[in-house]
C-alpha cells in the first residue's frame, strides 16, 4: 500500500526494555520526521532526517536513537524506555524543501507507546 | 527558533454555526509555510490548509478559511457551516523550505454540538 505506515499501532513494555517503533514509507520522500504528542504540549520533533545516513536532533532526542540506511524505512529506538517516554509517536514525511515544495507533513497513523 | 502559540485550549460551537480558532507565531523568518492540521478521535494527523507566507491573498479549502495577518504573526482558522466530523483537535504549525521541519502549536479541541 502506498503511503507511510507506522508498526506497532501499539506497544506495552517495561521500563528498562529496549523497544523500536518501526516507520516506511513508499513516497520516496527525502526527509523523514519522528515526533511525540503528549497531552498540553502538542507535537515535538524528536528527530528528523534529510535523506538517507543524514539524520539530526530536533527539540526532544534524549533516551532516542534513529538511523536512516534506506530512503523507506526511518525506525526509532527508544534505548532504555522510561515512563516519562510513554506518549503517541507520530512518524512523517516531506518532499525535499525547495523552491515549488510547501514543507507539508504527511504522517503515519501513530503509534501508543506505554511504559510500565 | 520559532514558536507557535494557541492560546485556546477547547472551544464549542452549534453545527452549521461558524467558529474561528486562533494561532500566533514568532520567527525570525522571511520564507515560510503555516498549516492548519486536524486531528479525529482516530488520531490520524490530517492536513486543513495551508499558506505560504510571501502570498498575500487567504487560502480557502471549501469551508475553511484562513486569515493570514504577517505583520501581526497571525494565522486563524475559520471554519464555516460546522458539521459533527469537524469535531476533532487541530494543530497550527510553522515550517521552513530551509529544512522541512513543523514547529507544532499545543492544539485546541473542537467540539461541535448538534
Amino acid at each position: 500500500d502506498a503511503g507511510i505506515t507506522q508498526s506497532p499501532r501499539y506497544k506495552i513494555t517495561e521500563t528498562g526494555r529496549q523497544v523500536t517503533l518501526m516507520c516506511h514509507q513508499t513516497w520516496s520522500h527525502s526527509y523523514m520526521f519522528w515526533y511525540r504528542q503528549d497531552l498540553g504540549h502538542g507535537l515535538r520533533l524528536i528527530y528528523y532526517s534529510a535523506a538517507a545516513d543524514i539524520t539530526d536532533k530536533g527539540e526532544v532526542p534524549d533516551g532516542y536513537v534513529v538511523s536512516r540506511s534506506k530512503t523507506e524505512n526511518f525506525p526509532l529506538t527508544l534505548e532504555s524506555a522510561t515512563r516519562s517516554q510513554t506518549s503517541v509517536y507520530f512518524c512523517a514525511s516531506s518532499e525535499s524543501a525547495g523552491l515549488g515544495f510547501s514543507t507539508e507533513a504527511f504522517f503515519g497513523q501513530g503509534t501508543r507507546l506505554t511504559v510500565v | 527558533a520559532q514558536t507557535v502559540t494557541q492560546s485556546q485550549p477547547e472551544m464549542s460551537v452549534q453545527e452549521a454555526e461558524t467558529v474561528t480558532l486562533s494561532c500566533t507565531y514568532d520567527t525570525s523568518e522571511s520564507n515560510y509555510y503555516l498549516f492548519w492540521y486536524k486531528q479525529p478521535p482516530s488520531r490520524q494527523m490530517i492536513l486543513v490548509i495551508r499558506q505560504e507566507a510571501y502570498k498575500q491573498q487567504n487560502a480557502t479549502e471549501n469551508r475553511f478559511s484562513v486569515n493570514f495577518q504577517k505583520a501581526a504573526k497571525s494565522f486563524s482558522l475559520k471554519i464555516s457551516d460546522s458539521q459533527l466530523g469537524d469535531t476533532a483537535m487541530y494543530f497550527c504549525a510553522f515550517g521552513t523550505r530551509a529544512n522541512s521541519k513543523l514547529t507544532f502549536g499545543k492544539g485546541i479541541t473542537l467540539s461541535v454540538r448538534p
